[in-house]
C-alpha cells in the first residue's frame, strides 16, 4: 500500500492524559500536514512540514499540542493533558506539491 | 471571515441523475486553486478534481466535473450519472498562495451531505 497511514484508526482516553498518533506519508511526498475535523465540520489546518522542517503551526494549536517530523519521513502529532474538546478526527495529507493525499484519520475521544 | 461557503449542508438525488454541489469562496489573489474532494462514511478525505485559476476550461474528470465562473468567484461540482456510492460528504476547498506570515495551504469548506436515493 502506498498511501498515507494513520495509527491508531481509534483512540479513546481519559481526560488529563497524553496521546500520540502516527503518520507516514507516501514516501516520496515532502510536504506533511495535519488537520483536525470535528463533527459537522470541513478540515481545519494545523501544521506544516516541508521535509523535517514545521513551517507553520496554526493558533488553534495550543501549546499542548507538538508535532515532529524526524528525517523528513514519519510525523508525530502529540496531544499532551487532553481535554474533552481535543475529541475530533486528525487527518495527516502529504503531497509533492498540487493535491493532497490523506489518510483514513485518527479519531480521538476524550472521556 | 468565511473563505469557503457551502451553502446546502445536505442534498438528495435520484440514482442515475446528475446533481449539482455548489460552492463559492473568497480571496484577492489572481493565483489560486479550486478543490472537490469526497468523504464517505470510513472518513478517508478523497481528492476528485481541481481546477487552477487560470485554466480557461472547466476541468472534468470522468463523471466529475467543476463548473467555474471566475468573475462570480464559483466552483460547483457536477456529477453525472449519480451512482448510490456517491453518498458521502463532499468538501470544496481552496490552495491560496504564500503570502508573508503564511505558507500555502489547502483550506476546506464546511461540507455538502450527498445521498443518492436508489
Amino acid at each position: 500500500d502506498t498511501g498515507v497511514s494513520q495509527d491508531p484508526r481509534h483512540k479513546i482516553t481519559k481526560r488529563g492524559q497524553n496521546v500520540t498518533f502516527r503518520c507516514d506519508p507516501i514516501s516520496e511526498h515532502n510536504r506533511l500536514y495535519w488537520y483536525r475535523q470535528t463533527l459537522g465540520q470541513g478540515p481545519e489546518f494545523l501544521t506544516y512540514f516541508q521535509n523535517e522542517a514545521q513551517l507553520e503551526k496554526s493558533r488553534l494549536l495550543s501549546d499542548r499540542f507538538s508535532a515532529e517530523r524526524p528525517k523528513g519521513s514519519f510525523s508525530t502529532l502529540e496531544i499532551q493533558r487532553t481535554e474533552q474538546g481535543d475529541s475530533a478526527m486528525y487527518l495527516c495529507a502529504s503531497s509533492p506539491g498540487l493535491a493532497y493525499t490523506f489518510g483514513s484519520g485518527t479519531r480521538l475521544t476524550v472521556v | 471571515a468565511q473563505k469557503i461557503t457551502q451553502t446546502q449542508p445536505g442534498m438528495f438525488v435520484q440514482e442515475k441523475e446528475a446533481v449539482t454541489l455548489d460552492c463559492t469562496y473568497d480571496t484577492s489573489d489572481q493565483s489560486y486553486g479550486l478543490f472537490w474532494y469526497k468523504q464517505p462514511s470510513s472518513g478517508e478525505m478523497i481528492f476528485l478534481i481541481y481546477q487552477g485559476s487560470y485554466d480557461e476550461q472547466n476541468a472534468t474528470e470522468g463523471r466529475y466535473s467543476l463548473n467555474f465562473q471566475k468573475a462570480r468567484k464559483s466552483a460547483n461540482l457536477v456529477i453525472s450519472a449519480s451512482q448510490l456510492g456517491d453518498s458521502a460528504m463532499y468538501f470544496c476547498a481552496m490552495r491560496e498562495p504564500p503570502t508573508k506570515t503564511s505558507y500555502d495551504k489547502v483550506i476546506f469548506g464546511p461540507g455538502t451531505s450527498l445521498s443518492v436515493i436508489p
